[in-house]
């Protein structure tokens, strides 16, 4: 069975960092592309970033482009999203999902900025 | 950028109706479509890839149909837990689009 299972969300201050992490199994981790999906409160889905098998491609959507990095161990078959100089609104529910066409979900970690 | 744009973004309907919901992606982008369903306070599912795929596991009374720019999510006869926010998403070309999604309520 397909596991996604994020974590490391917090509450953060404007401005600051913070690290999600998505552990996955039950697939060949190294075989799929990766992605991260967010959802802010009350509003739809926003695709924020995706990586290739090999971590030799990367794509991120504007809006976090520069301060966002989106990585992943294979060999651990761990998803990362590195996040830095937060605003308020990147406040959201950050989802890891398999793949481009996004088959498999993990139940999503809280990211809150605020002061 | 390619911009989903999804009809209706809300809509009451009965049990037993069929429901068809319309993403309109603003330049040509194949089959790379999919859709996902997502009730409150849950993590969204897939439905439909590659525009008419059927994901394994949901009910054959959900279809999806399309290709270029216009396509189409059919629930041929409405159920209880079917009330929930439907999003498309096309994965032709970066960055990502979802839809706005359309939320079906109970009439």
């Amino acid at each position: 069975e397909v596991q996604l299972v994020e974590s490391g969300g917090d509450l953060v201050q404007p401005g600051g960092s913070l690290r999600i992490s998505c552990a996955a199994s039950g697939f060949s981790f190294s075989d799929y592309w990766m992605t991260w999906v967010r959802q802010a409160p009350g509003k739809g889905l926003e695709w924020v970033a995706n990586i290739k098998e090999d971590g030799s491609e990367k794509y991120y959507v504007d809006a976090v482009k520069g301060r966002f990095t989106i990585s992943r161990d294979n060999a651990d078959n761990i998803l990362y999203l590195e996040m830095n100089n937060l605003g308020v609104e990147d406040s959201a529910v950050y989802y890891c999902a398999s793949d481009v066409r996004l088959g498999n979900w993990g139940q999503g970690t809280l990211v809150t900025v605020s002061s | 950028d390619i911009q989903m744009t999804q009809s209706p973004s809300a809509m009451s309907a009965s049990i037993g109706d069929r429901v068809t919901i319309t993403c309109r992606a603003s330049q040509g982008i194949s089959n790379y479509l999919a859709w996902f369903q997502q009730k409150p306070g849950k993590v969204p599912r897939r439905l439909i890839y590659a525009s008419s795929s059927l994901q394994s596991g949901v009910p054959s009374t959900f279809s999806g149909s399309g290709s270029g720019t216009e396509f189409t999510l059919t629930i041929s006869s409405l159920q209880p837990e079917d009330f929930a926010t439907y999003y498309c998403l096309q994965h032709y070309s970066y960055p990502l689009t979802f839809g706005g999604g359309t939320k079906v309520e109970i009439k």
